[in-house]
């Protein structure tokens, strides 16, 4: 079975870092893209950073773009997303998600998330 | 950046209802839309991929349909398990979701 699984996240100060961990397995890790999807307490869904199988191609949505950095351990089957300059908007539920697209095809969608970890800014 | 609105923002609906969840694109994503459920204090679900492609597992009373700038998502006889919330997301340019709808108990 497919599986992801979140950890790393807490109880921040404005300002502050985090780095989150997310744990793969079921699948053959370095095959796929992987991205982190966030939620804010009673709100959507907002995709915040993906990186394609080989590390090389990696995306960040304009809110977090020069704070965060995504990255990968293929040899360790896991996704890191280090945060940095965290802000009170960044509290959120974090989910790990893997990617799947259609043969042939470069657009990917998620198919696999993990149960999210919790990061809360605040002083 | 590709925007989606959801519509309605909110359904209420009773068991055995269809219910239908549309979903419009600021600009083209061909078919590049995929839908999710999400239960309240759960993990989002794929349920739909490429606009209408069903996922492996999900009932067949869920369908989708839609091209371009405009889809939706049909629920035909609604189910109490069914009561939750549904997001759109495209993924033609980088990925975006729509604000949900929660379809809930009329």
């Amino acid at each position: 079975e497919m599986q992801v699984l979140e950890s790393g996240g807490g109880l921040v100060q404005p300002g502050g870092s985090l780095r989150l961990s997310c744990a793969a397995s079921g699948f053959t890790f370095s095959n796929f893209a992987m991205s982190w999807v966030r939620q804010a307490p009673g709100k959507g869904l907002e995709w915040v950073s993906n990186i394609w199988g080989g590390g090389t191609v990696i995306d960040y949505a304009d809110s977090v773009k020069g704070r965060f950095s995504i990255s990968r351990d293929n040899s360790r089957n896991t996704l890191y997303l280090q945060m940095n300059s965290l802000r009170v908007d960044d509290t959120a539920v974090y989910y790990c998600t893997k990617g799947r697209n259609g043969e042939g095809d470069s657009y990917y969608y998620m198919d696999v998330w993990g149960k999210g970890t919790t990061v809360t800014v605040s002083s | 950046d590709i925007q989606m609105t959801q519509s309605p923002s909110t359904l209420s609906a009773s068991v055995g209802d269809r219910v239908t969840i549309t979903c419009r694109a600021s600009q083209s994503i061909s078919r590049y839309l995929a839908w999710y459920q999400q239960k309240p204090g759960k993990v989002p679900k794929l349920l739909i991929y490429r606009a209408s492609n069903l996922e492996s597992g999900v009932p067949s009373r869920f369908s989708a349909t839609g091209s371009e700038t405009e889809f939706t998502l049909t629920i035909n006889s609604l189910q109490p398990d069914d009561f939750a919330t549904y997001y759109c997301q495209q993924y033609h340019s980088y990925w975006t979701f729509g604000q949900g709808t929660k379809v809930e108990i009329k």
